[in-house]
C-alpha cells in the first residue's frame, strides 16, 4: 500500500536555528498538504501544494513539492518556541478516485529558548 | 463558524465495555473522516464517509469497531467490546467533497483499563 515517510522523526533545535523536514511518498501524489499538531492538540491545516516543483511561503515557512510529485519539504527559518509541534505531510494518491489522505509519519520539532 | 465538535473529550472505561464516540462535522462539509492516533502507529485513517455513505472502511481494525453517519451533521464510532489496545486519541475530521483540506476536531482521548 501507499506509504508516506518523513525524516527526521525528531529534531531538537535552539531558538533561531533553521529546521527542515522531508516527506517521501511511495507513490505519486495529486497534491501534498502540510499539517501542524501542537502538543496535546489536533492537526491543523497549513498549506496545500498542487503543481510539480511548486514552492510556497508563509512568513518563515517555505514549502516545496518535488518535480516528480513524490516528495516534499518544509523549511522553517529562524525557529521560534511557537513552532514547537509535530509536522505532518499528507497526500491523496495520484489518479485515485477518493479524497482519502495518507498521512506521513510526522516530525516532532522541539525548540529550546 | 463552529469547528468540528467531538464528544466526549475524555473517556475512561473498563475492558469489555461499549464505547461510543460522537462527531459533528462543520456545516456544509460532506466528507467525514475518523482517525486514530497512537505513538506506535501514528495517525491512521479508520473510515470515511462522503455524503453520509461509507466509502472506505479498510482501516477499521476489526469487527469490534463500527461507524455510522445517519445524517450530514452527526457521526458515531462505536467500539464493542473495548480492549486496552484500543486506548488512543480518536479524531474526527471533515472537508468539502473534492477539496482535500481537512479540519480536525479536538479529539477524544480514550483509555481502556
Amino acid at each position: 500500500g501507499q506509504q508516506v515517510m518523513q525524516i527526521p522523526q525528531y529534531q531538537h533545535v535552539q531558538e533561531g536555528e533553521d529546521f527542515t523536514t522531508y516527506c517521501n511518498s511511495s507513490t505519486t501524489l495529486s497534491n501534498i498538504q502540510w499539517y501542524k499538531q501542537r502538543p496535546g492538540g489536533h492537526p491543523v491545516f497549513l498549506i496545500q501544494l498542487v503543481k510539480s516543483g511548486e514552492v510556497k511561503k508563509q512568513k518563515r515557512l517555505t514549502f516545496q513539492f518535488g518535480e516528480a510529485k513524490k516528495n516534499s519539504s518544509l523549511h522553517i527559518t529562524a525557529t521560534q518556541t511557537t513552532d514547537v509541534g509535530t509536522y505532518f505531510c499528507a497526500g491523496p494518491r495520484y489518479g485515485g478516485a477518493t479524497n482519502k489522505l495518507i498521512f506521513g509519519t510526522g516530525t516532532l520539532l522541539a525548540v529550546q529558548p | 463558524d463552529a469547528g468540528v465538535i467531538q464528544s466526549p473529550r475524555h473517556e475512561v472505561t473498563e475492558m469489555g465495555q461499549e464505547v461510543t464516540l460522537r462527531c459533528k462535522p462543520i456545516s456544509g462539509h460532506n466528507s467525514l473522516f475518523w482517525y486514530r492516533q497512537t505513538m506506535m502507529r501514528g495517525l491512521e485513517l479508520l473510515i470515511y464517509f462522503n455524503n453520509n455513505v461509507p466509502i472506505d472502511d479498510s482501516g477499521m481494525p476489526e469487527d469490534r469497531f463500527s461507524a455510522k453517519m445517519p445524517n450530514a451533521s452527526f457521526s458515531t464510532l462505536k467500539i464493542q467490546p473495548s480492549e486496552p489496545r484500543d486506548s488512543a486519541v480518536y479524531f474526527c475530521a471533515s472537508s468539502r467533497l473534492a477539496v482535500y483540506e481537512q479540519y480536525f476536531g479536538p479529539g477524544t482521548r480514550l483509555t481502556v483499563t
